[in-house]
């Protein structure tokens, strides 16, 4: 098992640039997330999804678009970068109430 | 809304020391507390959580609902334990985490 995968490790992007985070799972989990991760800030939630064909918002969701259309996959959309969404982006999947398995993170860079 | 403080960003102790990280939290219905930890390098991982009652690599963490406090302790710090800290808490319906700010924790030799 691959467990909870992320791509890309790293990406630079320049202002009002576009680009999609994917995060897959073989976990059969029903419970997928997305959070950011900035110093001092600790984890915020961006979206989730509680089931394929399903999402919702977090905490900071603005500036960001999620797509759950299989249950594997949970893709996290930037349409237009800006340098405050500089942050490594963590993907996490869950079976319910319980432990969350997180990916290895993705380190975004906006200039 | 829930809420989960870390007061420590920085904490620092020699090997063989005992640690202890805060955390408190606010939350009117009966939660769900857990101790993530971060690696340098690595992904988050559970280090345990109260329901479990367990001593996962030594440490113990006790959820005092009179306090809202869910405190990580380990008698006997080792340098391996050097990594950031997260406390989160899931409340009482829903797979929803809400993290704290985390604790970066730096054992000494």
């Amino acid at each position: 098992n691959a467990g909870v995968t992320q791509t890309p490790k790293f990406r630079v992007l320049k202002t009002g640039q576009s680009m999609t985070l994917l995060c897959a799972q073989d976990m059969n989990h029903e419970y997928m997330y997305w959070y950011r991760q900035d110093p001092g800030m600790g984890l915020r939630l961006i979206h989730y999804s509680v089931g394929e064909g399903t999402t919702a918002k977090g905490e900071v969701p603005d500036g960001y678009n999620v797509s759950r259309l299989k249950k594997q996959n949970f893709l996290l959309g930037l349409e237009s970068a800006a340098p405050s969404q500089t942050s490594v982006y963590f993907c996490a999947s869950s079976g319910g109430r319980n432990e969350q398995y997180f990916g290895p993170g993705t380190r975004l860079t906006v200039t | 809304a829930q809420r989960v403080t870390q007061p420590e960003k920085l904490l620092s102790v020699f090997k063989g020391a005992p640690v202890e990280l805060k955390c408190n939290y606010s939350y009117s219905g009966s939660p769900e507390l857990f101790w993530y930890v971060q690696y340098s390098r690595q992904r988050l991982q559970l280090l345990l959580r109260h329901i479990s009652r367990e001593s996962i690599k030594g440490f113990t963490a006790d959820l005092n609902k009179g306090e809202t406090s869910f405190h990580l302790k380990k008698p006997f710090a080792q340098e391996e334990d050097s990594a950031m800290y997260y406390c989160a808490l899931s409340r009482t319906s829903g797979s929803r985490l809400t993290f704290g700010e985390g604790t970066q924790l730096t054992v000494n030799p």
